[in-house]
C-alpha cells in the first residue's frame, strides 16, 4: 500500500530563519506531488506541484521554493522566512490518471516568532 | 467547478448512520463528486468518488440522485474516531498536474457517545 510522510509535525522557527520540510512517499512511482498551505479556519491553498523529477510548477509568487531531487522526494523550502508564512503546509500525491484523488500526509504546523 | 452546499454542522450517536448531505444543483455532466474529511490538526483525507451509480467502499457509500443535483454520503457506523469535517467537492477529473483541491466550508460532523 502506498503512505506519504512529511516531517516534521510542528516546527516553531525565528523570523528570517531557513526552512526545509520535506515529504516522501512510498509504494507507487512517478506520482504527482503537491504543497498546500492552509490557513487557520481556511481552505487550502496549492503552493507548488511536481508532474516529475525536477518539474515544478508555482501556482503563487511568494516567499517559498519547492524541490523535487527524486520521484517520490518532494522539499519545501525558504531562505529567510517571514511572519506571513505561519500555517499548516500539507504534502498529497496522486497516480498519473484524471480520475485519481489526492492523498495527504499529516502536516507539518509551522509557527514564525 | 460546481459550487457546492453542505450544512454546517451535523451530530450523530455512535453507531448510528451518519447521513451527510451536498447540494450541487449545477453539476454538469462530465463532473465527478467527490468527498474528503479532515480530522483535527490532520491532514486532508480522501473517502469516495463518484459519477452517477452509487458507490460503496471500506470506509462509506456514497448516494447519488438520479439527476445528479445532491449527494449522500453515509458512514454505516459512525464512531467517535469520524468526528471530522466532510467536504464535498464537484469537479472535472484532470489529468494535468495543475489539479488543486478546493474545499468550501464543509461539515463538521459531531459523533456523540
Amino acid at each position: 500500500s502506498q503512505t506519504i510522510h512529511q516531517w516534521p509535525a510542528t516546527l516553531v522557527q525565528p523570523v528570517g530563519s531557513p526552512l526545509s520540510l520535506e515529504c516522501t512517499v512510498e509504494g507507487t512511482s512517478n506520482p504527482n506531488l503537491y504543497w498546500y498551505r492552509q490557513a487557520a479556519g481556511r481552505g487550502l491553498q496549492l503552493l507548488f506541484y511536481s508532474v516529475g523529477i525536477g518539474q515544478i510548477s508555482s501556482e503563487v509568487p511568494q516567499n517559498l521554493s519547492a524541490s523535487r531531487p527524486q520521484d517520490r522526494q518532494f522539499i519545501l523550502s525558504s531562505k529567510k522566512l517571514l511572519l506571513s508564512d505561519s500555517g499548516f503546509y500539507l504534502c498529497a500525491w496522486r497516480r498519473q490518471g484524471a480520475l485519481q484523488p489526492q492523498h495527504f500526509g499529516d502536516g507539518t504546523r509551522l509557527s514564525i516568532l | 467547478d460546481a459550487k457546492t452546499t453542505q450544512p454546517t454542522s451535523m451530530d450523530c450517536a455512535e453507531g448510528r448512520a451518519a447521513n451527510l448531505p451536498c447540494n450541487h444543483s449545477t453539476i454538469s455532466g462530465n463532473e465527478y463528486v467527490y468527498w474528503y474529511r479532515q480530522i483535527h490538526s490532520q491532514g486532508p483525507q480522501y473517502i469516495i468518488h463518484g459519477l452517477k451509480n452509487n458507490e460503496t467502499n471500506e470506509m462509506a457509500s456514497l448516494i447519488i440522485t438520479e439527476d445528479r443535483k445532491s449527494s449522500t454520503l453515509i458512514l454505516p457506523h459512525a464512531t467517535l474516531r469520524d468526528t471530522a469535517v466532510y467536504y464535498c467537492i464537484v469537479r472535472v477529473p484532470r489529468n494535468s498536474g495543475n489539479t488543486p483541491l478546493v474545499f468550501g466550508k464543509g461539515t463538521r460532523l459531531s459523533v456523540i457517545a
